[in-house]
């Protein structure tokens, strides 16, 4: 069956230091790959999709890789600020179906 | 960008009584939305697929006489967890994908205890 992994351990970082989250998956070929941000108590928000022809995307301090032949995804932010403390899940989408499957998430925690 | 929103926020109800879960596209047209539950520091899992003027498609496991679903305009999805129980208890949350790729678009989330 199809399975996506994300660090189920918080991920604690320095303010300025760059957190890089990693989505690792099997038994799927996705089409795209979408990151989104979760606040508690609150919906996702989506950051960046990344096609599956596509090797990395960037917004801003945000950075997305994609390796279909690892199965995996880093998500990256850089200069890391107090404010992006939140969940980040990942999701895998195909274009024969439109609803996500999402990842668990991992939360972020950035010390400033 | 999109804007989807979902009412209540928080409900508390006793067992055995039905709640009414609307979710509201704002901005634009949704002729599918979907429907998560998510229980705490887990994934979001996906209930069900909500389709404009036709029945909605359940997920493996979903029971769809307890979970209905109606789909009546292109803005608006409804969830009824009907004869709540205590293990119905749990975070639900709608999306609207729009964009060639589906971007989803996530209604703020309906917290729902049952006593």
């Amino acid at each position: 069956s199809q399975k996506i992994e994300q660090n189920s351990e918080a991920l604690n970082i320095q303010e300025g230091k760059t957190a890089t989250l990693t989505c690792n998956y099997t038994n799927y070929s996705p089409a795209y790959l979408q990151w989104y941000r979760q606040d508690p108590g609150r919906g996702p928000v989506f950051l960046l999709l990344i096609r599956e022809n596509e090797k990395e995307k960037r917004k801003e301090r945000l950075k997305v890789t994609f390796d279909t032949t690892l199965k995996q995804s880093l998500f990256h932010i850089t200069a890391s600020q107090p404010a992006d403390s939140a969940t980040y899940l990942c999701a895998l989408g195909d274009t024969g179906r439109r609803a996500l499957t999402f990842g668990s998430g991992t939360r972020l925690q950035v010390q400033p | 960008g999109a804007v989807v929103s979902q009412h209540p926020s928080r409900v508390i109800c006793k067992s055995g009584t039905s709640v009414k879960i609307e979710c509201r596209s704002l901005d634009f047209q949704a002729t599918t939305m979907f429907w998560y539950r998510q229980f705490p520091k887990k994934s979001l899992m996906l209930m069900a697929t909500s389709n404009e003027g036709s029945k909605a498609t359940y997920e493996q496991g979903v029971e769809k006489d307890k979970f209905l679903i109606n789909h009546a305009s292109l803005t608006l999805s409804t969830l009824t967890v009907t004869s709540a129980h205590p293990e119905d208890s749990s975070f639900y949350i709608c999306s609207a994908p729009q964009g060639k790729v589906d971007t989803q678009y996530f209604g703020p989330g309906t917290r729902l205890t049952v006593l």
